[in-house]
């Protein structure tokens, strides 16, 4: 059983428009949730994380949202740029279980020129 | 500060042979996770150090091991290995105190023929 689902396989935007990424989890003891933005057969990259006490964080063009009461977060990527076509990945963790991220199973995001 | 290191970046082996990955985390971390990566499965987590001690586990049987040495470097040991092995192995460091970002490496890839 998925505790942590990213429903859309592919998204593909427009150079300059916004990118929306959802994730959506089942688990409610998740308090830490994080994006890593992935290429081939390398290593998930850090993008942004958010603390379930809190329902927003930006880091530049990147902002996480939270949405604790549907168990939703999203990662909106404004201006969307082709350096940002990669596999985003969400990923959740417990208090306790810290060393223990949950991912989902991934968003390919294209964005072309 | 460097980041993660893995070696080696790749290696074959054959059905019925046993490996050892190698982690070096970043210079501080005292947390290392692995975590396997599969197109069926995803990332899943493997289990995870925190000082010398195995602090969380996955659902992954006894054929995969780690330790960790007084330096926080990590080694992950997967023994009578099977086809189903062929996997990019992920370690990720961190702190580990509190909810705190795991950095990955960039990963081992394993092909077991």
């Amino acid at each position: 059983d998925q505790q942590v689902k990213q429903n859309s396989p592919s998204l593909s935007v427009q150079e300059g428009r916004i990118s929306i990424l959802n994730c959506d989890y089942t688990n409610s003891m998740f308090d830490y949730f994080l994006w890593y933005k992935k290429y081939p057969a390398e290593g998930p990259t850090f993008l942004i994380s958010i603390s379930s006490i809190k329902d927003k964080n930006e880091d530049g063009r990147f902002t996480v949202f939270l949405n604790k009461s549907a168990k939703h977060l999203s990662l909106h990527i404004v201006p969307s740029q082709p350096g940002d076509s990669a596999v985003y990945f969400c990923a959740a963790s417990a208090e306790g279980s810290q060393g223990n991220l949950i991912f989902g199973k991934g968003t390919k995001l294209s964005v072309k020129p | 500060k460097a980041g993660v290191t893995q070696t080696p970046r790749y290696l074959i082996k054959t059905r019925g042979q046993q490996v050892t990955l190698s982690c070096s985390p970043i210079s501080g971390h005292r947390s290392v996770s692995w975590y396997q990566q599969t197109p069926g499965q995803g990332l899943q987590f493997l289990f995870e150090y925190f000082s010398e001690t195995q602090r969380n586990k996955g659902n992954f049987p006894g054929r995969f091991s780690g330790r960790q040495f007084s330096n926080s470097r990590s080694e992950m040991n997967v023994s009578t290995l099977e086809l189903g092995d062929s996997a990019l192995y992920l370690c990720a460091s961190s702190t580990g105190q509190g909810t705190d970002t795991q950095y990955f490496g960039p990963g081992t890839r394993l092909t077991v023929l």
